[in-house]
């Protein structure tokens, strides 16, 4: 089992849409999880961090958080074809909690 | 500098050959990490310095790998005797000493063992 699970994808949603991405985890003990934009060919970079479950808002973005079900997603509302990239869940792990395991990613398709 | 900078951008090197790769963080960035992405992959954790304290190096393949960081700023990950499974994006990432514990990411570079 891996540390972090993404569905591959392809997501493709329409313009405007919402798109909801998953992630699960396995260390219970993990506190902090990111979601990471990656266009082709570039670097990851940073959209959202969140601590505590519930859910945590910035501008279209909506991260959630459910450490019980291991569960953490990103929902990026009214969609454009901007957005199209690798979404990366990241979840910092090891013992001084410094170490960020990603998972395999999510690309998003959004057609205008 | 504005973000993290990596040279060389490009490395193409012949199976056996030594490489440096080498990463200079964000001003200011105490925490300094080094990540591998294989194609259609998340990026993988290699190692991971605090100043010039190398703190966890579990994620290094083997002993053909080493990184370090002399002066708690610039770092070079060194791969000896190459091999062509070692062809992939090499990743550096900083993080600030204070406040949220995000990861800032560089360009990369792309290594190619042939």
């Amino acid at each position: 089992q891996k540390e972090v699970e993404q569905n591959s994808g392809p997501l493709s949603v329409p313009e405007g849409a919402i798109a909801s991405l998953n992630c699960t985890y396995s260390d219970r003990g993990s506190q902090s999880f990111f979601w990471y934009r990656q266009y082709s060919g570039k670097s990851p970079e940073l959209i959202m961090f969140i601590y505590s479950n519930g859910d945590k808002e910035d501008g279209r973005f909506t991260a959630q958080l459910n450490k019980a079900s291991q569960y953490v997603s990103l929902l990026i509302r009214d969609s454009q074809p901007s957005d199209s990239a690798t979404y990366l869940c990241a979840v910092n792990m090891g013992e001084y909690g410094n170490k960020l395991v990603f998972g395999a990613g999510t690309i998003l398709r959004v057609k205008s | 500098g504005a973000g993290v900078s990596q040279s060389p951008r490009y490395k193409v090197t012949k199976r056996g050959q030594d490489v440096a790769l080498r990463c200079d963080p964000i001003s200011g960035h105490v925490s300094l990490y080094w990540y591998r992405q294989a194609l259609g992959q998340g990026p993988e954790f290699l190692t991971y310095f605090n100043y010039e304290a190398q703190q966890d190096k579990s994620g290094l393949p083997n002993d053909r790998f080493s990184a370090e960081r002399p002066e708690g700023s610039i770092s070079t990950l060194t791969i000896q005797r190459t091999e062509q499974r070692d062809s992939a994006m090499y990743r550096c990432a900083s993080r600030p000493p204070t406040g949220v514990d995000t990861q800032y990411f560089g360009p990369g570079t792309r290594l190619t063992v042939l």
